[in-house]
């Protein structure tokens, strides 16, 4: 299966605490991105990575990937509570479908 | 402007019923896609198109029939609709197929 597993399922942080949320996967991929779902909402795209990248940062965002692993991970620093919301791991490989992980739904407390 | 919008928001239907989900799109993308997220938040494809071609069915009952008239839109019919099929359906749209994909607000069919 492409889909990619994430962990943690969830993760509670005091606001001005980091977050780290992982991705692993078990195919070969062209790239992975990952998105934000606010609750009762449609997915954003926050970052894209591809396959040849190992590191890529977006404002407070910094995701890494390591292809001999199959793993990514998205570091948020400095949360706020706006960023309370579900983050999606997407991978795009063979068959050009765009397939979503699990999810972790990240709270972050005032 | 809404880039890509969904009609109806909330759906509630009996079962049994037929009834159709309007997806469009204002970026000029050349590709559409259909996903169903279940209560467990689980996102899965069911259908994607590229220049209304359907170049993505994975496996969805025969009961739904994406149609695309042209690559603007792309909508959803369900007929006969079941128990199980109560859940948030989203349409989104890229510019190609591997690169980013902008998603619609969602509809929430519920099915009683």
């Amino acid at each position: 299966s492409q889909q990619g597993e994430e962990d943690p399922q969830a993760l509670s942080i005091q606001e001005g605490e980091n977050a780290t949320m992982n991705c692993s996967y078990k195919t070969s991929i062209n790239n992975l991105q990952w998105y934000r779902q606010n609750s009762g909402r449609g997915l954003v795209h926050l970052i894209l990575i591809r396959s040849n990248e190992r590191e890529k940062h977006s404002g407070r965002l910094r995701v890494t990937l390591d292809t001999s692993k199959k793993s990514s991970s998205l570091l948020i620093t400095a949360s706020r509570a706006a960023d309370t919301a579900s983050y999606f791991c997407a991978l795009t490989g063979g068959g050009n479908k765009l397939t979503f992980g699990t999810g972790t739904q990240l709270k972050v407390e005032l | 402007d809404t880039a890509v919008s969904q009609t109806p928001k909330y759906l509630v239907t009996q079962m049994g019923n037929d009834k159709s989900i309007k997806c469009e799109q204002n970026l000029g993308h050349d590709t559409m896609y259909w996903y169903k997220q279940d209560s467990k938040k689980f996102l899965k494809i069911m259908f994607s198109y590229n220049n209304k071609e359907l170049i993505i069915n994975e496996t969805v009952p025969n009961r739904f029939s994406p149609k695309s008239p042209d690559k603007a839109h792309l909508n959803l019919h369900i007929n006969s609709l079941e128990l199980g099929d109560s859940a948030v359906y989203f349409c989104a749209s890229s510019p190609g197929t591997v690169t980013e994909a902008f998603f619609g607000q969602g509809t929430r069919l519920t099915v009683v």
